[in-house]
């Protein structure tokens, strides 16, 4: 069974600065999805990634995937306020997608 | 429609009656999920169909839940007896299988039980 781990699920950080998500899953996943989601809001795709190696980036997000390591980061440049929000990945097997429980992330202006 | 859409996009009912939550997917998606959020939680997976195969119902919490797909396009989640803890916002996705599996969100039902 497919199990997907976020960390860190808090973050408060401040403008200008840059952090890095991780995400861990259990077993072998075709496909790795990030998220965003507002508050109150459905979710937003972010990145499809799709092999060992892959990198996609749009704007001050930056997402990798390494399947040996069974791992994706979520990497924040030079953080924005308007970049708060809750972001979730999720593993894909099967063609069932499982989320991670979502880092909460709040921008300090 | 361009987007998956679902309604109603709020729904309060009382305790022990059935609802009814109606998912539209993008056309020429395949792949149709139902997921649920509790207030400040995560996504927890109740069920996917893909095509006209038999869904994957593992997510399903009871057996006061069900769900169906009429024609591979529209679905339905249906809750018996809704009870307080059934109270959470209902997502639907869906995707197509292939190269570009990328899935996409409704707005979800807001669901409240009093």
């Amino acid at each position: 069974e497919l199990k997907v781990e976020q960390n860190p699920l808090f973050l408060s950080m401040q403008e200008g600065k840059n952090y890095t998500i991780y995400c861990n899953y259990s077993t072998t996943s075709d496909r790795l999805y990030w998220y965003r989601q507002d508050p109150g809001k459905s979710l937003e795709s972010l990145f499809v990634l799709l092999s060992n190696g892959a990198v996609k980036q749009e704007g001050r997000l930056m997402a990798s995937l390494d399947t040996k390591a069974r791992l994706s980061t979520l990497h924040i440049t030079a953080a924005v306020h308007d970049l708060s929000a809750t972001y979730f990945c999720a593993g894909g097997r099967d063609d069932k997608i499982i989320f991670g429980k979502g880092t909460r992330l709040h921008i300090l202006p | 429609g361009a987007g998956v859409s679902q309604s109603p996009s709020n729904k309060v009912t009382e305790k022990g009656k059935d609802v009814e939550l109606r998912c539209d997917p993008i056309s020429g998606h395949t792949a149709l999920y139902w997921y649920r959020q509790s207030l400040g939680q995560g996504l927890e997976f109740l069920i996917y169909f893909q095509g006209n195969s038999a869904p994957d119902k593992s997510g399903l919490p009871s057996d006061r839940f069900s769900a169906e797909r009429t024609g591979g396009s529209v679905s339905t989640l249906t809750i018996q007896r809704t009870q307080q803890e059934d109270s959470a916002v209902y997502l639907c996705a869906s995707s197509s299988s292939g190269e570009d599996p990328e899935a996409f969100f409704g707005q979800g039902t807001r669901l409240t039980v009093v």
